[in-house]
């Protein structure tokens, strides 16, 4: 099993270019999460989906969109990326209580 | 609100006990968790403790909740350069599958 998958592991964007952050997990779970993750600022959840077919805005959606394409695979969308989108984000899935959440290796974003 | 706090660093010697603490706020918290950050890595779990539990021990790892204070603890015991790392602490509200995680805490093991 490969757990939870992100690609790319790195990238940088140019202010107003778009770009789309690909998940995917193989543990067959109901929920996945994009969190982004900044210095002093701990884990901040972006948006979830709780089951296939459903997403919802978590703390900090503004200048994301997401798609749950199918089970496996949650996206994670910047239309017009800003230099504050500059973040390692994080993909994590989990399934029934006790909820436990197995995380990707994290994409390291710069926006210059 | 849910707020988790942390202290942000501690340092020990190898071979020391190191304790991480964290309070919350929620009291209708169902789950705590404590999550290990290696440098460039993704968050790995490495216990969880059920809200009417006091005490939970796997190997190395002691975790201690007071729920009347809302304060939870990771003991780590005989404590291993391996073990630097920055480690969170989590809540999930009950029925929810949504965490708040705290700022997180730096451990820094000298030989």
């Amino acid at each position: 099993n490969a757990g939870v998958t992100q690609t790319p592991k790195f990238q940088v964007l140019k202010t107003g270019q778009s770009m789309t952050l690909q998940c995917a997990q193989d543990m067959n779970h109901n929920s996945m999460y994009w969190y982004r993750q900044d210095p002093g600022m701990g884990l901040r959840l972006i948006y979830y989906s709780a089951s296939e077919g459903t997403t919802d805005k978590g703390e900090v959606p503004n200048g994301y969109n997401v798609s749950r394409l199918n089970k496996r695979e949650f996206s994670l969308r910047l239309e017009s990326a800003a230099p504050s989108q500059t973040s390692v984000y994080f993909c994590a899935s989990t399934d029934s209580a006790p909820y436990e959440q197995y995380f990707g290796p994290g994409t390291r974003l710069t926006v210059t | 609100g849910e707020d988790v706090e942390q202290s942000l660093f501690l340092s020990v010697r190898e071979g020391d006990s190191s304790v991480i603490n964290c309070t919350y706020t929620d009291s209708s918290s169902t789950y705590l968790y404590w999550y290990k950050q290696e440098p460039g890595a993704g968050l790995q779990l490495l216990t969880y403790i059920f809200s009417n539990m006091d005490m939970k021990q796997d190997q190395r790892l002691t975790v201690l909740l007071n729920k009347k204070d809302k304060h939870l603890s990771l003991r780590i015991a005989d404590t291993q350069t391996g073990d630097s790392a920055i480690y969170f602490c989590a809540e999930s509200l009950s029925g929810y599958s949504t965490l708040t995680f705290g700022k997180g805490t730096m451990l820094l093991v000298s030989p």
